[in-house]
């Protein structure tokens, strides 16, 4: 069974500020999700990844197969980014996925 | 890319009652999942829901507690039964083609 570990739990950062959000997981994957859980609850895919680096808007996801671990960046944080950002790790020759705990960030103007 | 809908997308249901829960997307998919999130906990998968056969629980859930339905390659439904607090959570629906997966908005519900 896969393990999906992020931190931190929690993050508060200062408008503009670069953040960063890391994720490891135990088992070797197919891909890697990124998705954003706003305070509502509903839930928004952001990236998918299964190697390499991709960008969108501020928005940079990395992952390195090798040591099992993906990291999230936002560049000039903004508060509209407050929300909780979760990934999920989706096995290998499976569609299923283990979803990690989650980071709450909240980003003060 | 498919769109997944549900509805509803809250609701506040007294203990005993039965909320039924519909998800649908506007392509057809592979395979659709229903995840529950407690609250401060990650989502954990209920079911697989499989097109015209019985869902495929795992360990903890079962289809007395969550029966669910797919008659179709587009549509799903999850039942809470016999609802109780501990069943407060985000139900979240999901589903998967080949090579991508689509996330639900999810369903907030409250049981008091």
């Amino acid at each position: 069974k896969n393990e999906v570990e992020q931190s931190p739990q929690n993050l508060t950062a200062q408008e503009g500020e670069f953040i960063t959000i890391n994720c490891s997981y135990s088992v070797g994957i197919s891909a890697l999700h990124w998705l954003q859980q706003h305070p509502g609850g509903g839930i928004v895919s952001l990236f998918m990844l299964s190697s390499g680096k991709k960008k969108h808007g501020r928005l940079i996801a990395t992952i390195n197969i090798q040591e099992k671990h993906s990291s999230l960046h936002i560049t000039a944080s903004h508060p509209r980014d407050s929300a909780v950002y979760i990934c999920a790790a989706l096995g290998a020759g499976s569609y299923q996925l283990t979803f990690g705990k989650g980071t709450k960030l909240s980003v003060i103007p | 890319s498919a769109v997944i809908s549900q509805k509803p997308s809250r609701d506040i249901c007294q203990r005993g009652t039965s909320l039924t829960i519909q998800c649908q997307v506007d392509s057809q998919v592979t395979m659709m999942f229903w995840y529950r999130q407690q609250p401060g906990q990650s989502l954990t998968l209920i079911a697989t829901a499989n097109q015209g056969s019985e869902a495929t629980y795992e360990s903890g859930f079962v289809i007395d507690k969550f029966p669910i339905s797919r008659p179709n390659l587009t549509f799903s439904t999850l039942t809470v039964s016999n609802m109780s607090p501990e069943d407060s959570s985000i139900y979240l629906c999901s589903a998967a083609t080949y090579n991508e997966q689509f996330f639900g908005p999810g369903t907030r519900l409250t049981v008091l």
